[in-house]
């Protein structure tokens, strides 16, 4: 296993546009979590699962938001009608469950949105 | 609600001085602490941690130690080299109480020069 994938790396698009990424994570990790990290800031949380449930939302997530992980597996978080305020590094990092967890995350190298 | 606070950047060194980047923290309960290295163009990746009070964490020269009775998980490492230039962020996790969101500081950017 090489880690934490995600895709793409980088996405230039006009505003109003829906845009999608996707993460892979560890495979024995059964927690993904999504963050976005803009200029001088650090992490700021999405969401996150346990296996296929999405268990919490920041009040940051619009409704133009939506993550899925349909199988416990990769996970998609897609941005409806982006605005130029979607700009940011999206972040994807994974964590093994409770029981052998330190709370230690894997990150990807993440994706970065550009709205026009 | 969980929060964490560390020192503003940059901080700029010569090679082979002294560094500390202060953290402390806001937490319920007792959470894992850590702290995460983001090098130029890389994504971010564990640098040390700690889960009990007292605990120190170190790796590649760098050390924290877990002090609950100051709140604070302070980054130190004796001699610093240009190429430990980097972003740190601290970091908690909780580990209990049903919520197990990581909370990340801003970040403190590093600068080392030879």
């Amino acid at each position: 296993d090489t880690g934490v994938s995600q895709d793409p790396r980088h996405k230039i698009t006009k505003r109003g546009q829906n845009v999608t990424f996707r993460c892979d994570p560890i495979s024995e990790h059964n927690r993904l979590y999504w963050y976005r990290q803009t200029l001088g800031q650090g992490p700021e949380f999405l969401t996150y699962f346990q296996n296929e449930a999405q268990l919490e939302k920041s009040r940051l997530l619009s409704d133009r938001f939506s993550a899925e992980r349909p199988k416990g597996s990769f996970s998609t978080l897609e941005i409806q009608r982006t605005e130029q305020g979607d700009s940011a590094m999206y972040l994807c990092a994974s964590s093994a469950g409770q029981g052998s967890n330190t709370g230690e995350l894997f990150f990807g190298e993440g994706s970065r949105l550009t709205v026009l | 609600g969980n929060s964490v606070t560390q020192m503003e950047g940059p901080v700029t060194l010569s090679e082979e001085a002294f560094l500390t980047i202060n953290c402390t923290y806001t937490a319920t309960g007792y959470p894992s602490l850590f702290w995460y290295v983001q090098y130029p163009g890389e994504g971010l990746q564990l640098l040390l941690k700690a889960t009990k009070a007292d605990d120190k964490g170190s790796n590649k020269g760098f050390e924290a130690t877990y002090r609950k009775e100051t709140t604070s998980f302070h980054l130190e490492k004796g001699s610093v080299q240009v190429s430990d230039s980097a972003v740190y962020f601290c970091a908690l996790a909780p580990l209990s109480g049903g919520s197990y969101i990581p909370t990340f500081g801003r970040g403190t950017s590093l600068i080392v020069h030879p």
